[in-house]
Formats: structure tokens, sequence, C-alpha cells
């Protein structure tokens, strides 16, 4: 059973540019989360999708959003990005939404975003 | 407000010695849930346990072992017996029953050596 997959693995961008990275989630997940890991400020939550809806939302300015496919794949955009957008983007998918408090969460490798 | 705090940033422990990392949560809710994940160099977090706050039972798995002290505020894990592949980043993450956000502590790095 394929993993939680992201692309790309890395990415180098510059100020004021934006950015789109995506998450195909396990086969048969339905619930897509993004995180934000930094070493400053740790891993923060982004959002969580599930059946192409936004549930939920961490504090994060406007120039962050996303969406979700109806096969579940996500896209995670970033506008006008900044030096401090510089980070490791995580994916996680679950069965069903509240990911992680009914079901497990599956982490994907994470993109990594330079931001020059 | 919620709030995880793991106040060990780093930890060198030699092989086959036990080790403990701590975790201290804030939440005024009644029900929540703790977890911990383990983040090796490759980067996927890999669940290792979840926990509700209605059980506070210890629970060991293998060479792991959770310590739950809701008086305390408190949900520190132990490896018996480290092991080179324990070395890695580990995070303790606290999300309320509303299950809509997800509070990481900053993660402590265990470096084992052989």
């Amino acid at each position: 059973k394929a993993g939680v997959t992201q692309t790309p693995r890395y990415l180098i961008k510059t100020r004021g540019q934006q950015v789109t990275l995506s998450c195909s989630p396990i086969s048969g997940h339905r619930s897509v989360s993004w995180y934000q890991q930094t070493p400053g400020q740790g891993l923060q939550f982004l959002f969580e999708y599930f059946s192409e809806t936004q549930r939920n939302k961490g504090n994060f300015p406007g120039r962050f959003s996303g969406r979700q496919f109806s096969n579940s794949r996500s896209e995670m955009n970033v506008s006008t990005l900044e030096l401090g957008d510089s980070a490791l983007y995580l994916c996680a998918s679950s069965l069903s939404w509240l990911a992680g408090l009914y079901n497990e969460q599956f982490f994907g490798p994470g993109t990594r975003l330079t931001v020059l | 407000a919620q709030k995880v705090t793991q106040a060990q940033t780093e930890i060198s422990v030699v092989e086959k010695e036990d080790v403990t990392l701590d975790c201290v949560y804030e939440t005024r809710d009644t029900t929540y849930y703790l977890f911990w994940y383990k983040q090796p160099p490759s980067g996927e977090l890999v669940f290792l346990i979840r926990r509700n706050s209605f059980d506070e039972q210890n629970e060991i798995s293998g060479r792991y072992s959770w310590n739950f002290q809701k008086s305390t505020s408190s949900f520190n894990f132990t490896i018996t017996a480290s092991q080179v592949v324990d070395s890695a980043v580990y995070f303790c993450a606290l999300t309320c029953h509303t299950g809509n956000q997800f509070y990481f502590g900053t993660g402590t790095s265990l470096t084992v050596i052989p």
C-alpha cells in the first residue's frame, strides 16, 4: 500500500513569488491535513480538508490557501512568499475528518521550501 | 489555550541506556487527546501512540512505555534499552475533543550513540 506522497520534495523560490505544493493521500483516505515545520515555531497546523471542503484552519494569514480534489489529492498554495515561509511542509492523510482524533494520521516526507 | 511543552531540546544517550522524554501540556478542556510521534531523518512523522484524557493507564509496547499523569499534566515517554535506530526527533501533541487543531511540542532530538 503506497504511503502519502508529496511533490516536489525540494523547492527554491524568491520573495514575492507564489508556490503550489501537492499531496496525494493514501488510497481510500479522504482527509488531508497540512502542517508547517520550522526550527523556530516547530510544527504548526495549517488546515484540514475533507471531501473537498476545508474543515479546520490554523492561525495562518490568507496567503496560505489550499484545496482538495474529488480524488482526495490536495494542493497548498502560498502567495507573495516571504523569507519566513521557508519551512518543511508536511501533509498527512487520514481515513476521515478530525484527523488524528478518530483515525491515525499518516504523514508524507514533506516538501522543503526555501525562500531567497 | 492549548499548549505542549517539551523542555528537553536534545538528549544523547549511549546505546542500551534507558531514556525518558518529557511532555507537559496545558488545556482547559476536560476531554482531550495526547499523541507521540517520531520523526526520523527521512522527515516523515510516524505515529506512536494516542491516549485520551479519561485513560490514565500506562502503556507498554515493546521497549516503549508511556506514563500519563493528569495530576501533573504530563505524558512522558520512556525508551528502554535504547538502540541507534531510536535516534530521531520525538514530538508530543495535543488535540481537544473537537479535534479541530493539533498542537505540537517543539520536539526532543534524541541521539543514541553506539
